[in-house]
């Protein structure tokens, strides 16, 4: 099915391993995003990307990491999971910014015990 | 960094309407959005405003004041499928999309 995809759907680990959260859009997008969503926070953005080979960081990007070799592809990656890091995390993208609305992906819940 | 408030909690009775507001201070402005999120589930969206005024769709309408900061989403004729959370959004000078915490909407029958 074409729109945008997101797995795993519920993930759990351990502190200290390192974590993939995939997100996968069939629209050709430019721009691709990484939310979390805790209680009282609401949508808090982490990382975001423009165009293939082309990251930023968001209001709260430490201990991820993301890349985007395929302008179809934006894997966000917890390098050493903390308890801080449970959450969900919602992949989202865009054909541009400033006036476009975003497609938001399910969401992954992950828990880090 | 950028600072949207509205508010956490509002109950209604179905076939009502309610009102819920969104202020906004940010490093600039190219447009406000509401999403709608049902529990367990993604936002989606559901109007988008640029211009000062009322935008209206269908039993939904939203208004923004660029000057003042401020917007409101009107839900009328409330069903019970509306209880979910609304999410105040808005793009700043940063192009990034800011989100308020949301405020959870409960439809009583």
């Amino acid at each position: 099915d074409a729109g945008i995809t997101q797995s795993p759907r519920y993930k759990i680990t351990e502190t200290g391993r390192q974590v993939t959260l995939m997100c996968h859009q069939t629209w050709s997008h430019s721009y691709m995003f990484w939310y979390r969503q805790d209680l009282g926070h609401g949508l808090r953005l982490i990382y975001y990307s423009a165009a293939a080979d082309i990251t930023d960081k968001g209001e709260v990007p430490d201990g991820y990491v993301v890349s985007r070799s395929k302008t179809e592809n934006f894997p966000l990656t917890l390098e050493s999971a903390t308890r801080s890091q449970t959450s969900v995390y919602f992949c989202a993208s865009s054909e541009s910014v400033g006036s476009e609305k975003l497609f938001f992906g399910s969401g992954t819940q992950l828990s880090v015990l | 960094g950028q600072n949207i408030d509205q508010p956490t909690e509002m109950t209604a009775t179905e076939g009502a309407i309610v009102q819920i507001n969104c202020t906004y201070q940010t490093s600039g402005f190219n447009g406000l959005f509401w999403y709608q999120q049902h529990a367990g589930e993604a936002p989606t969206f559901l109007s988008y405003n640029v211009l000062d005024g009322l935008e209206e769709k269908g039993r939904f309408s939203s208004f923004l004041s660029r000057s003042k900061g401020y917007s409101y989403l009107l839900l009328k004729e409330l069903q019970m499928k509306d209880s979910a959370s609304y999410l105040c959004a808005v793009w700043a000078n940063d192009y990034k999309l800011s989100f308020g915490a949301g405020t959870t909407v409960t439809v009583r029958a």
